[in-house]
């Protein structure tokens, strides 16, 4: 059973499309990660949710916006996609809020054409 | 400001040879500490953590890393490196506070030589 799924695992657009990524953990976690790892690899939180509940919003452009349902899933809708929204999206999840380590996703490669 | 540091962009090893990978971070209290390995097209898993206590910490895959609070550095090593363990190593630092997520290094890419 994989604990943290994610899909698409690969996504291809064109720029100004409007675009969705889900994610699912079977884990039984209350908190939930998105990271966005660039072309160099490097990677950097964009959003945690606990509970359902928004708790880390970093310096993210408004396009972006994610959607708890549950506290199993968390998706990231992303709108007006631009050329440098290249990269791969990782999901993760912890036990709770402020707890490690973390589990993390195969990741979303998404690319724009 | 938390940070992490991973001084090594590329290394290449023999296979066989011992492996010693360096990170720095930066953290006011007592950090969680965490590597993690990607290989390509995949994602993130955990080799080992340290949260407290002994400051030698083993891992899967053969791995450990030493906390050396001194010299704010948890540098991971392996004495045998096999062809499989290329790939991107990640260190990362988390505060395990209400809120705060990982923070990772820029990676180090491992390659092994036969």
């Amino acid at each position: 059973d994989t604990a943290v799924s994610q899909t698409p695992k690969y996504l291809v657009t064109q720029m100004g499309n409007d675009k969705s990524i889900k994610c699912e953990q079977n884990l039984g976690h209350d908190t939930m990660y998105w990271y966005k790892q660039d072309s160099k690899k490097f990677l950097k939180i964009m959003f945690s949710y606990n509970n359902k509940e928004l708790i880390i919003n970093e310096t993210v452009p408004n396009r972006f916006s994610p959607k708890s349902p549950d506290k199993a899933h968390l998706n990231l809708h992303i709108n007006s996609l631009e050329l440098g929204d290249s990269a791969v999206y990782f999901c993760a999840s912890s036990q709770s809020l402020g707890d490690q380590p973390q589990h993390f996703g195969d990741g979303t490669r998404l690319s724009i054409l | 400001a938390q940070s992490v540091t991973q001084p090594d962009i590329h290394i290449t090893v023999s296979e066989g040879a011992s492996l010693e990978l360096r990170c720095n971070y930066s953290y006011g209290a007592t950090p969680y500490l965490f590597w993690y390995v990607q290989s390509p097209g995949q994602g993130l898993q955990l080799l080992l953590k340290y949260f407290s206590g002994d400051t030698l910490v083993q891992g899967i895959k053969g791995f450990e890393a030493e906390f050396k609070r001194s010299q704010s550095s948890f540098n991971l090593r392996k004495p045998s490196v096999h062809w499989s363990d290329a790939a991107e190593y990640f260190c990362a630092v988390g505060a395990g506070q209400a809120g705060t997520a990982l923070i990772f290094g820029k990676g180090t890419t491992l390659s092994v030589s036969s």
